[in-house]
């Protein structure tokens, strides 16, 4: 395994409740990523990192906050769940240098009811 | 917007065949991977291609990167059941923070 711990690995929660995501990793890897993984739409960006305290949107960043205030920590926040965030979400880390390839931990399940 | 095209979304094959899937773009990306993703788990990666032109073999993989840089394919000799799973190419969209963009995934089931 890469070294990549996500918590909680499943959670159940209301609309309107916020929820954090925590990703946890032992590489000293400079870069961090959020997923979510959707039926029919693969893997989509939502926020990454690029070090500590910077960080930047993806492609589905909408309702979505992040924060990083260790190298080794990368949380991703829902301010007030909706349903629609219902999913599986993926942390992953990468390497500095170019052409880096991602590795991803194991998924968090978050159904919001 | 940006799509990343996988065929065939989904094979159902015998154990002991040949299996192949490929993965087509309308914009060139200089470097292609490959992933497989096994059921409760994040994805693994297989195969990263940075030459265009290269083929790539992983054990019984083999990936090669289309000489266009618009697409790529993997294959899987001699299928076995543990490579049951859904399989993904990805591109690096953005060099900055080696940012990927993901294709939709090809599920492959293998009949023992």
């Amino acid at each position: 395994d890469a070294g990549i711990t996500q918590s909680p690995r499943h959670k159940v929660t209301e609309t309107g409740t916020p929820v954090t995501l925590r990703c946890h990793q032992t590489e000293n890897h400079r870069y961090m990523y959020w997923y979510r993984q959707d039926p029919g739409h693969g893997l989509r960006l939502i926020h990454y990192s690029y070090g500590v305290k910077d960080t930047d949107k993806g492609e589905v960043s909408d309702g979505y906050s992040v924060s990083r205030s260790k190298t080794e920590d990368f949380l991703l926040t829902l301010e007030s769940a909706t349903s629609s965030q219902t999913s599986v979400y993926f942390c992953a880390i990468s390497d500095r240098g170019a052409d880096q390839p991602q590795h991803f931990g194991d998924g968090t399940r978050l159904s919001i009811l | 917007g940006q799509q990343l095209n996988q065929s065939p979304q989904s094979m159902f094959i015998q154990e002991g065949e040949d299996v192949s899937m490929n993965c087509t773009s309308s914009s060139i990306f200089n470097t292609w991977l490959w992933y497989k993703q096994d059921p409760g788990e994040g994805p693994v990666l297989l195969i990263a291609l940075y030459k265009a032109g290269e083929l790539t073999s992983n054990g019984r993989l083999t990936a090669q990167f289309g000489i266009t840089r618009k697409d790529s394919f993997l294959n899987i000799s001699a299928s076995i059941p543990s490579d049951v799973g859904i399989y993904f190419c990805a591109v690096l969209k953005l060099r900055r923070a080696n940012n990927l963009f993901f294709g939709t995934g090809t599920r492959l089931t293998v009949i023992p």
